[in-house]
């Protein structure tokens, strides 16, 4: 039983468009949410995260929209880059527990076409 | 430089040998972390510890151990009780508080032969 789902395993973008990653979660305890990037051979890193108070967070490139009735977030990056290549892993959590409850997507392999 | 630490990178093991995968961190974090990712799955946890000498089961324990006798570092046993090992792991840490922000190695992978 998945509780955080990310429906395309890939996605390809042509560079200086619009990156547009999707997740759906359905614990209505999450209210923590966060992107990590993953490069082939690396370990994830963190990118970006929301918490459910709002709806919008910007950094740089990067914006995350949550939908909170939907129990859907997405994640823009524009514009692309070939740098942008890898693999995005959404992950939620609810705010009364730790790191540890941390519950993470299949990801989405992301590929930047020049 | 701050970081994390993983090795081997690759590791090769026979049926019913235990391997014991290394993790370091400089990072001063109290809580380090052990995940599994297998194809088409998500980050699975397989134990944490948030203190010295004391660790916790995360959702996958069965066929692994662990130890944390220093703040710096936490390695996994991989028993040959866990069936299906072949797997890539990662070790993680972090703050004790709710951030989200883990701090991951660059894996390990290993492969049972």
């Amino acid at each position: 039983d998945q509780q955080v789902k990310q429906n395309s395993p890939s996605l390809s973008v042509q560079e200086g468009r619009i990156s547009i990653l999707n997740c759906d979660y359905t614990n209505s305890m999450f209210d923590y949410f966060l992107w990590y990037k993953k490069y082939p051979a690396e370990g994830p890193t963190f990118l970006i995260s929301i918490s459910s108070i709002k709806d919008k967070n910007e950094d740089g490139r990067f914006t995350v929209f949550l939908n909170k009735s939907a129990k859907h977030l997405s994640l823009h990056i524009v514009p692309s880059q070939p740098g942008d290549s890898a693999v995005y892993f959404c992950a939620s959590v609810g705010s009364n527990f730790g790191n540890e409850k941390l519950t993470f997507g299949t990801g989405t392999r992301l590929t930047i076409i020049p | 430089d701050g970081g994390i630490t993983q090795s081997p990178k690759y590791l090769f093991r026979k049926e019913g040998q235990n391997v014991t995968l290394s993790c370091e961190q400089n990072l001063n974090h109290d809580a380090m972390y052990w995940y599994r990712q297998d194809p088409g799955q998500g980050l699975r946890l397989i134990y944490y510890s948030q203190i010295v000498n004391d660790f916790q089961k995360g959702d996958i324990a069965e066929g692994y151990s662990v130890s944390r006798e220093k703040k710096e570092s936490f390695p996994l046993t991989v028993t040959s009780a866990q069936k299906n090992p072949t797997a890539f792991y990662l070790c993680a840490s972090s703050f004790t508080d709710l951030s989200g922000e883990l701090f991951f190695g660059e894996g390990s992978r290993l492969t049972v032969l």
